[in-house]
């Protein structure tokens, strides 16, 4: 079974404070995304990589940056963060190799994210 | 640019009824779509997909036919349990992107 795995399912930091969230995946998946998930808002892509040390902005990448260094951990971070960063923040990867679609989106379990 | 849109909720079902919700979507060319399911305090998990026109995807009692001439792939089930209480959302992803577009989810509540 593919696993995806967060650093933490809940985190409270204060507004300023620099963030890491940690994503995880075991299955030697080449794309890794990082969405946030509000009431009523759906997700929203903030970033996604689809290879080491690549990465292209999503929808909402004010406010964040990433890294990849290796091929199974993709980070977010928050480089001040600030109160509407509160948020639910969703880790997900996917094969795509051949056409680069239809490929399923395998989730972790979710970091919520307070910020005071 | 390409969207996903999907009947609002909360719906709120007597166990045993039957289940529609409703997603269309807008694209370039013929994306493929899915349904993503997610239980309370965890991620998103896929329920089931179709990655070409007239394909019928099915998991766990689920349904949801692609159609291209209404653009749109609703999602069925003829008789819910209250363990299918969830949100629900519809997905699309385009070829030559890895891009995928989410619908904001509709929350299902069953009650016994």
């Amino acid at each position: 079974d593919v696993k995806v795995t967060q650093s933490s399912r809940y985190l409270v930091k204060r507004t300023g404070e620099k963030v890491f969230l940690e994503c995880v995946q075991d299955m030697d998946h080449e794309n890794m995304f990082w969405y946030r998930q509000d009431p009523g808002l759906g997700l929203r892509l903030i970033y996604f990589s689809y290879d080491v040390k690549m990465k292209e902005k999503g929808d909402i990448p004010e406010g964040y940056s990433v890294s990849r260094e290796k091929k199974e951990r993709f980070s977010l971070i928050l480089e001040s963060a600030s109160t509407n960063q509160t948020s639910m923040y969703l880790c997900a990867s996917t094969t795509g190799r051949g056409d680069r679609s239809g490929d399923t989106q395998y989730f972790g379990p979710g970091t919520r994210l307070t910020v005071l | 640019g390409n969207s996903v849109t999907q009947m609002e909720g909360p719906v709120t079902l007597s166990e045993e009824a039957f289940l529609t919700i409703n997603c269309t979507y807008t694209a370039t060319g013929y994306p493929s779509l899915f349904w993503y399911v997610q239980y309370p305090g965890e991620g998103l998990q896929l329920l089931l997909k179709a990655t070409k026109a007239d394909d019928k995807g099915s998991n766990k009692g689920f349904e949801a036919t692609y159609r291209k001439e209404t653009t749109s792939f609703h999602l069925e089930k003829g008789s819910v349990q209250v363990s299918d209480s969830a949100v629900y959302f519809c997905a699309s992803a385009s070829r030559g992107t890895y891009k995928y577009i989410f619908g904001t989810g509709t929350r299902l509540k069953v009650l016994a």
